[in-house]
């Protein structure tokens, strides 16, 4: 059974651009969220998807944005990159009501 | 808004000794409890969670957790570490069916021989 893919394992961009991150769920998980993890910082969630709709949102800017699709699996999208938004891109997936996420390895994105 | 504390960045302990990690949180309303476990360039693997009912909760790897509401807690506890316990933990916490997870700055376990 696979777990919680996301691709690419790194990305390197430059200042202004947009950035583009895809997470594929565990199987039979129908729930997606994004967290943002800098260097020695805990997980900082960006928001959740269910059903193709973002359910809850975090503290993040309008650019930051997503999209789940009809097979769960779901993207993120960054536009008009900054230094800042360097860091560790975690997915989490879970089953609806359950709770307990289980998390992919991330994208490490550098902005330069 | 809620917010987690974990107010060690950083534990050293000597292996087979007990060790205890500390998250407390703010908001007093119900609250769902989790701590994972970060190993280097890894994602975040759930050690255990509290829902409800029994406030001791049994983790994987030896892991217990109690959850003491008076004092919005939620401590992490191993009577024995190994080396292989060295990791970050993380403490994470939701109010009650907001699907807003917070997640305290982490504790670095550094398990020596």
């Amino acid at each position: 059974d696979a777990g919680v893919t996301q691709s690419p394992t790194h990305l390197i961009k430059t200042r202004g651009q947009q950035v583009t991150l895809r997470c594929s769920p565990k199987s039979g998980h129908d729930t997606v969220s994004w967290y943002q993890q800098a260097l020695g910082q805990g997980p900082q969630f960006i928001f959740q998807y269910y059903e193709e709709e973002e359910r809850q949102r975090g503290n993040f800017p309008d650019r930051f944005s997503g999209h789940q699709f009809p097979n769960y699996s779901s993207e993120l999208n960054v536009n008009a990159l900054l230094l800042g938004d360097s860091a560790l891109y975690l997915c989490a997936s879970s089953l609806d009501s359950y709770y307990e996420q289980y998390f992919g390895p991330g994208t490490r994105l550098t902005v330069t | 808004a809620q917010s987690v504390t974990q107010l060690d960045s950083q534990v050293p302990v000597f292996e087979e000794a007990p060790v205890e990690l500390r998250c407390n949180y703010s908001s007093s309303v119900s609250v769902y409890l989790f701590w994972y476990v970060q190993y280097p360039n890894q994602g975040l693997q759930l050690l255990l969670k509290y829902l409800s009912g029994s406030t001791l909760v049994k983790g994987i790897n030896g892991f217990e957790a109690e959850f003491n509401k008076s004092q919005t807690s939620f401590h992490l506890r191993k009577p024995s570490v190994h080396i292989s316990d060295t990791a970050e933990y993380f403490c994470d916490v939701d109010t009650s069916g907001t699907y807003k997870y917070i997640f305290g700055t982490g504790t670095r376990l550094k398990v020596l021989a």
